[in-house]
Order: C-alpha cells, then sequence, then structure tokens
C-alpha cells in the first residue's frame, strides 16, 4: 500500500553495526506499529505506538528501539545489530475513534511493503 | 501466554478447487478475528474479518467460520484462482470494544498455491 512507505526496502550490514529503518505514512492514522516476520513464525509485533507520546513494547522488543518523531513517522532502530535480527520487517498503522470510554483503535491494520534485512 | 495456532503450513490446491485454512486461539478474551493476505514482496493485507458476536462472514468466494467454544475459526475459498496463491495469515484480538489495545496476535502463514 502507497500509504505506507518503508526505507530501506533491503538492507544488508555487519554485526554491531547500528541501524535505523524508517516508516512513513499518508493515512492519517494516530496508530503505528513495527513487526518482524520469520519463516515460520508468522508476524511478531516488537513496538508500537498510540500517539507521538505514547510508545509500548510489543512481545519481542529486547534489542530494539523505536521513535516516533511525527504522527506520520515512527522509526525502528537495532543499536548492535546481530545476525537473529535477519527478517523481514514491517510497519503498520490504524485509527482510532472515541468511545465512552477513551480512545480505541479500528481493528484493520495497514501495512507498508517491508524491509528485508540481513545482519552478517 | 496469548498464542494463535494455523494449519496446515502449506497447502497446493487445483484451480477451481476449493481450500481450507484453520486457526485455534489460546486467549478466550479475543473478540476480533481478521484474515491477511501477503502476496510475494508486499505487505499483508486485510482480506476478511469476524467479530465474535458473529458465526459466519462471507464475501463472494472467501468466507469465514468462527466456534467461540471451541475456540476455532477457519478461512475458505471457493472455486480458487492461480491470483489466490499467497501466504495467508489469521490473527486474534481483543481489540474491538473500547479501550483496548488491539493488539494482533497472528498464526504462523500458510502458504497457498493454486495449480492452474
Amino acid at each position: 500500500d502507497a500509504d505506507v512507505t518503508q526505507t530501506p526496502r533491503n538492507r544488508i550490514t555487519k554485526t554491531g553495526k547500528r541501524i535505523m529503518l524508517e516508516c512513513s505514512q499518508t493515512k492519517g492514522h494516530d496508530r503505528m506499529y513495527w513487526y518482524r516476520q520469520d519463516p515460520g513464525l508468522g508476524l511478531r509485533l516488537i513496538y508500537y505506538s498510540f500517539d507521538v507520546k505514547d510508545i509500548n513494547k510489543g512481545e519481542i522488543s529486547d534489542g530494539y528501539s523505536v521513535s516516533r518523531q511525527a504522527q506520520a513517522k515512527f522509526s525502528l532502530s537495532l543499536e548492535s545489530a546481530i545476525p537473529n535480527q535477519t527478517a523481514l520487517y514491517f510497519c503498520a498503522t490504524s485509527d482510532s475513534f472515541l468511545t465512552s470510554g477513551g480512545k480505541s483503535s479500528y481493528n484493520e491494520q495497514f501495512f507498508g511493503p517491508g524491509t528485508r534485512l540481513t545482519v552478517l | 501466554g496469548e498464542n494463535v495456532e494455523q494449519h496446515p503450513s502449506t497447502l497446493s490446491v487445483q484451480e477451481g478447487d476449493s481450500a481450507v485454512i484453520k486457526c485455534t486461539y489460546s486467549d478466550s478474551a479475543s473478540n476480533y478475528f481478521p484474515w491477511y493476505k501477503q502476496e510475494l514482496g508486499k505487505g499483508p493485507q486485510l482480506i476478511i474479518d469476524i467479530r465474535s458476536n458473529v458465526g459466519e462472514k462471507k464475501d463472494q468466494r472467501i468466507a469465514v467460520t468462527l466456534n467461540k467454544t471451541a475456540k476455532h475459526f477457519s478461512l475458505h475459498i471457493t472455486e480458487t484462482q492461480p491470483e489466490d496463491s499467497a501466504v495467508y495469515f489469521c490473527a486474534a484480538s481483543r481489540g474491538y470494544y473500547g479501550g483496548a489495545t488491539n493488539k494482533l496476535i497472528f498464526g504462523t502463514g500458510t502458504l497457498l498455491a493454486v495449480q492452474p
């Protein structure tokens, strides 16, 4: 979906290097997510953000950090890359709506095209 | 923790046949069950979803069924076509009702190959 873009699309790096993956969206959504996809393991949530001031860890956040620079931008960093971080990384967005209990998410998540990261 | 099991991991069918993919979830509080299709080189895209207050939903050749008691849900594709070839992911979430975090727990994926 061209509304969610990821850069770079492919990256090969070496163990110990710092890597940043970037995600931008033009959908106007306030919620953004980073997932990792490995063969046979599906997609696993790394971090998610409900607005610029709200960052939350997912199920596999160790070794990763994120930055929400603006509503439209959400970056994922690997401070010191290791080979088992070789994977396909996806950014996703979703919209929210107001309820009597506060903000809640529309359920559909819109995914970017992915970044294939190889750590040698 | 929360878990979604998906079977089979690969499925090969002849064009025109039906395909069925099954998922089982562990979190009884899950109330939203989407299915995503991932084509080669692309990100997953939602194709159909079902909420816990519904037992079945259809959209043209695609249908999803939900058995809350057994914590099972399935994707059914009829009259398969070569363009249906892709990886399909099921997911479960608590996220439909107000205040919830909408975290999706994904299954491990099914590679569907439709042979012409």
